[in-house]
Order: C-alpha cells, then structure tokens, then sequence
C-alpha cells in the first residue's frame, strides 16, 4: 500500500513570495490533515477535510494561508505572501476515517529567507 | 484544555540500557494518548496509543507506555535500546473535540531527541 506522497520535500524562497504544498493521501483515505512543525517542536493542526469539507481550520492563519482539496482526494496548500516564521517542515497526514489512526506523509521543508 | 508536556529534549542512552522518555499530559476529558516516532526527513510514525481498557500499552519496536491517570503521565520505555532507536519521539493527547464518539484531532509535545550510543 502507497503511502501519503508529498510534494515537493524541500523548499527555499525569499519572504513575500508565494508558495504551494501538494498532499496525495492514502487510497480511500476520507480524511486529511495539514500540519506545520517548526524547528524544536511538535506538529501543529493547521487544517482538517473530511472529503472535500473542511472540519476544523481553527489554528490556520487565513490572511496568508489557504488550502483545498476540491475532489476530495490531493489537497494543497498554499501560503501568500511567505513570512521568515513560515519556515517550517509542512506535514500531510490522512485517515481512513476521522479518529482513526493518522499516517503521516515525509513532509515539505520550506526556508523562508 | 488539553496539553502535553515532554521531560527533557534531548536524552541519552547506551546500547542495550533502558530507554525512559516522559511525557505529562493534561486533559479536561478522558485522554486519549500517543506516542510517535519521527526518524531524520521522514514523517511521523505511530509507536502507540491509549485509548480506554489495559493501562499498559505495548507497541511496535519493542516500546511500550502505562498510562497512570493519578500521575497524569504516559511514559514510554524500552528495556533495551538499539541504535536503531535513534530518532525524535513525540508524545501527544488527543484534543477532546468530538467527532462522532472519535478521539479528536492530536495536540503534540515538543519531541525528545534520543542518542543511543554504542
């Protein structure tokens, strides 16, 4: 069985550009995360989908952060314009199902300078 | 709110002596509990979780972790460490939002960094 595929796995841009991130979850998986892990500490919850609809965007930063997964399959996420603290390892997990157990992808490691 | 706290960012370890990675969590609902593996450019693996029933939970890797709600701790321990074992471990709780009776969405520690040395 595949895992989650992420795309690409490093990243550098200079601060006010743009970025986007490309998630293909597990086969079948309804569920899929994005999480941001800055340097030094543990994964952070940006996002949530079940299919195509977003379940929980609490801690997303909505002014330059944005993400879709329009056919309820690959998601991607998009930062516009980057800051220095953006710089981070972006991570993709998915889920059969919600409060199953999360197979995380190898993540996108984005330099801001 | 639920939060978890991870004893010590770095540790440790020979070849074959114990492994002890802490981890206190605190929860305002029955925790649900997780311990994951995370080795160099690679995304995080789970080890083991805790949801209700055995308090002591075995996982993959020989590892294994007790849940002790008198101590609000989930320590993870291994009795012999490998040099395989070197990675970055993260202890996380579940964050008590129901999703149809499910566990939530995870809220991680800031990871220990385990050094086994031959």
């Amino acid at each position: 069985e595949a895992g989650v595929a992420q795309s690409p796995r490093y990243k550098i841009i200079e601060k006010r550009q743009s970025v986007a991130f490309w998630c293909n979850p597990i086969s079948g998986h309804a569920t899929l995360y994005w999480y941001q892990q800055i340097l030094g500490q543990g994964p952070k919850l940006l996002i949530q989908f079940q299919n195509n609809g977003v379940v929980d965007d609490s801690q997303l930063p909505k002014d330059r952060f944005s993400a879709e997964r329009l056919k309820g399959v690959d998601s991607t996420l998009k930062i516009q314009p980057a800051k220095l603290e953006d710089s981070a390892v972006y991570l993709c997990a998915s889920t059969l199902t919600i409060g199953d157990t999360q197979y995380f992808g190898p993540g996108t490691r984005l330099t801001v300078l | 709110a639920q939060s978890v706290t991870q004893l010590g960012s770095h540790v440790s370890v020979s070849e074959g002596a114990l492994v002890l990675l802490r981890c206190n969590y605190s929860s305002s609902v029955p925790p649900y509990l997780f311990w994951y593996v995370q080795y160099p450019n690679q995304g995080l693996q789970l080890l083991l979780k805790y949801t209700t029933g055995a308090t002591l939970v075995k996982g993959i890797n020989g590892f294994e972790a007790e849940f002790k709600k008198s101590e609000t701790s989930f320590h993870l321990t291994k009795p012999s460490a490998h040099m395989s074992d070197a990675a970055e471990y993260f202890c996380a709780v579940s964050d008590g939002k129901n999703y149809g009776g499910s566990q939530g969405n995870l809220i991680f520690g800031k990871g220990t960094k385990l050094s086994v040395k031959p």
